[in-house]
């Protein structure tokens, strides 16, 4: 299976809005709405953002939001703060009971 | 609270087999419906999930495997019920197994969430 693509880097200016896309295949992001996103502090366990595509964990900012449209997963953060400088990932459920990764995204708030 | 930790050597000689132990506290491994998985990150690169072992609520003999097929060949991840834990082995260890390994729990309604993670444990594969 081939990790799903996502933008190495994207960057905003505090307070704007940035989207990171994810891209797969009709066998895992097309296929199911079983897309979660996470966010990757160095040295800290990463931390479950969306889930089911545009779903929001209990405690999660609602600066978060999530997305899909065929075979391509979405996150938006809008708002942008400090803190939101991380990597994030997206991951899907597959057609064969696994899961996959995408490829990271690296936030920088200017 | 559910805890994970995860647990084993530091470091491993290249061709031997990489050993990981995740002890789950705060809740049962035994518990119906929820996935039990591994996933890794080398330094410098992203996430990469290894396996799962499914508990479906019948008796653990029938506990459902999954791998990366990537990994398939060299990965096994068990259970051990009396002391709550779950294991990871990955054999013919290479440098390109160094990574930051984490043990997560995934809950049977939603498929595609890790929502619980341990902290991770580095494992760096060298001479």
């Amino acid at each position: 299976q081939s990790a799903l693509t996502q933008p190495a880097s994207v960057s905003g200016s505090p307070g704007q809005s940035i989207t990171i896309s994810c891209t797969g295949t009709s066998s895992d992001v097309g296929g199911y709405n079983y897309v979660s996103w996470y966010q990757h502090h160095p040295d800290k366990a990463p931390k479950l953002m969306i889930y089911d595509v545009s779903h929001r964990p209990s405690g999660v900012s609602n600066r978060f939001s999530g997305s899909k449209s065929g075979n391509t997963a979405s996150l938006t953060i809008s708002g942008l703060q400090a803190e939101d400088e991380a990597d994030y990932y997206c991951c899907s459920f597959t057609y064969s009971s696994t899961l996959v990764f995408g490829t990271g995204t690296k936030v920088t708030v200017l | 609270q559910l805890q994970l930790q995860e647990s084993g050597p530091g470091l491993v000689k290249p061709s031997e087999t990489l050993s990981l132990t995740c002890t789950v506290s705060g809740g049962s491994i035994s518990s119906s419906n929820y996935f039990w998985d591994w996933i890794r990150q080398p330094p410098g690169k992203g996430l990469e999930w290894i396996g799962t072992l499914f508990n479906s609520g019948s008796t653990y003999n029938s506990g459902r495997l999954y791998y990366n097929p990537s990994l398939k060949s060299r990965v096994t991840i068990s259970v051990d019920t009396s002391n709550n834990q779950v294991s990871l082995k990955v054999s013919s260890g290479t440098a390109a197994d160094t990574a930051v390994y984490y043990c997560a729990r995934r809950s049977g309604y939603y498929y595609g969430s890790v929502a619980d993670w341990g902290q991770g444990t580095l494992v760096t594969v060298s001479p």
